[in-house]
């Protein structure tokens, strides 16, 4: 059985800011681990994805994601945030065998001016 | 590129009633999903077909709920006997393989009555 554990249902920050949102994931096999950005009344857009190779993986407007495989982690970070980053992150693993994303509950990032 | 296309964006349907939701994948994906999303239960997956076949199902509900890929240029999801419990967003996904980047439609807000 395959999880996602995004442990803060709420971030917020102010603009400027550096952030980091928070996966962890259970998975008995090979994976693809991607975060998904949803703004308020939209669908999901994506944001990044890692398989294999470098750890640390670059994403669209700025954002990374590092992966770890001794804490089973795929944590989100952006060095500095910009008040239309508000939005609802999701965290996503799905395994090398099926198309099926398995999602976190999602953190919601909330950026102050 | 017009993306995932989903018909309609909207539908209220009454207690008892069929509710047929439509999808446009983007042309030329091989890999066409379904999932729900609602407060409670967050992201499910329902189905996906692969070159139109059916790949997974594991996440439909077993007696009310079926999904249809007639031709490559849509899918269908179809829900008989609409129950208050059914009311969610429906979100119709493609991607060119499995395990590429997925786009997301918009979604089709289910309300049951």
């Amino acid at each position: 059985t395959q999880t996602v554990s995004q442990s803060d249902a709420h971030v917020t920050v102010f603009e400027g800011d550096s952030v980091e949102l928070r996966c962890n994931y259970s998975y008995g096999g090979s994976i693809y681990l991607s975060w998904y950005i949803q703004h308020h009344g939209h669908g999901l857009q994506f944001l990044l994805k890692y398989y294999s190779g470098n750890p640390v993986v670059q994403g669209v407007n700025g954002f990374e994601a590092e992966f770890s495989k001794s804490d089973s982690s795929f944590h989100l970070r952006k060095a500095s945030v910009h008040w239309s980053d508000s939005a609802v992150y999701f965290c996503a693993v799905t395994g090398t065998n099926t198309g099926k994303l398995t999602f976190g509950d999602g953190t919601v990032l909330t950026v102050k001016p | 590129n017009a993306g995932v296309i989903q018909t309609p964006r909207h539908k209220v349907t009454g207690k008892g009633q069929e509710a047929t939701l439509w999808c446009e994948p983007i042309s030329g994906h091989s890999a066409v999903f379904w999932y729900r999303q609602t407060i409670v239960q967050g992201l499910e997956f329902l189905t996906y077909f692969r070159n139109q076949a059916p790949i997974d199902d594991s996440g439909m509900p077993k007696e009310r709920f079926s999904a249809q890929m007639p031709n490559q240029s849509h899918s269908t999801l179809k829900i008989q006997s609409t129950q208050p419990q059914d009311s969610a967003v429906y979100l119709c996904a493609s991607s060119l393989q499995e395990n590429t980047e997925v786009f997301f439609g918009k979604g089709t807000r289910l309300t049951v009555v």
